[in-house]
């Protein structure tokens, strides 16, 4: 089957413009995770959804950043007032439970949506 | 706060010589481990957790709680081997994951 699907795979947009970032996760996952992953880093938490709810937004940096996922599976990453420090890749996983420690589910990653802010 | 810290940004080894990718991390419970790997222009993928004990592509990878410590060895390195490789932790009762800078591993011929 399919994995986890992202578009658009590049965003160029300009200093304050609105942008949506989409992930479709793998059919059945429930678990789904938007990580940020700016140039020589790691992938950063920004938030995860059991099903339709966001049960953990902890990691979204301020209240320009938000996301939803209405139908229990596609997801949209939504960021207002875009900013240059915004720019990095975007990347959403999925897994079919949303639990750690041992009972810890393979998260399955798009390839990621590279948006850059001019 | 709890962190991985991968200490090489780059790797280069020659095919056939032993490779270690250090990783170590700073946690007070019982943390998950996870060594994910990132071929060229491919998806990060899951290579493989401390949990299962497995060795994937010839790769094992020890948890050593006194050194806090999750190194990634394999005795012999093959080009196919050269890739991004990162560090994960998560906690042990939380689902997020919780990354090092990663190291580019790059095998020479």
């Amino acid at each position: 089957g399919a994995g986890v699907s992202q578009t658009p795979s590049n965003k160029v947009t300009e200093k304050g413009k609105y942008v949506e970032l989409r992930c479709d996760p793998i059919s059945g996952h429930t678990a789904l995770y938007w990580y940020r992953q700016s140039l020589g880093q790691g992938p950063e938490f920004l938030i995860y959804f059991q099903g339709t709810g966001a049960a953990d937004d902890s990691g979204l940096p301020n209240d320009r950043f938000f996301a939803v996922r209405p139908e229990g599976s596609v997801s949209t990453l939504k960021i207002q007032r875009t900013e240059r420090g915004d720019s990095a890749v975007y990347l959403c996983a999925s897994s079919e439970l949303g639990t750690g420690g041992p009972n810890y589910n393979e998260q399955f990653f798009g390839p990621g949506t590279r948006l850059t802010v001019l | 706060a709890q962190r991985v810290t991968q200490p090489e940004k780059l790797l280069s080894v020659f095919k056939g010589a032993p490779v270690e990718l250090k990783c170590n991390y700073s946690y007070s419970g019982s943390p998950e481990l996870f060594w994910y790997v990132q071929y060229s222009r491919q998806r990060l993928q899951l290579l493989l957790r401390h949990i299962s004990r497995e060795s994937i592509k010839g790769f094992t990878a020890d948890l050593n709680k006194g050194e806090t410590s999750f190194h990634l060895k394999k005795p012999f390195a093959q080009e196919e081997d050269s890739a991004m490789y990162y560090c994960a932790l998560s906690e042990d009762s939380n689902y997020q994951l919780i990354w090092g800078a990663g190291t580019k591993l790059i095998i020479k011929p």
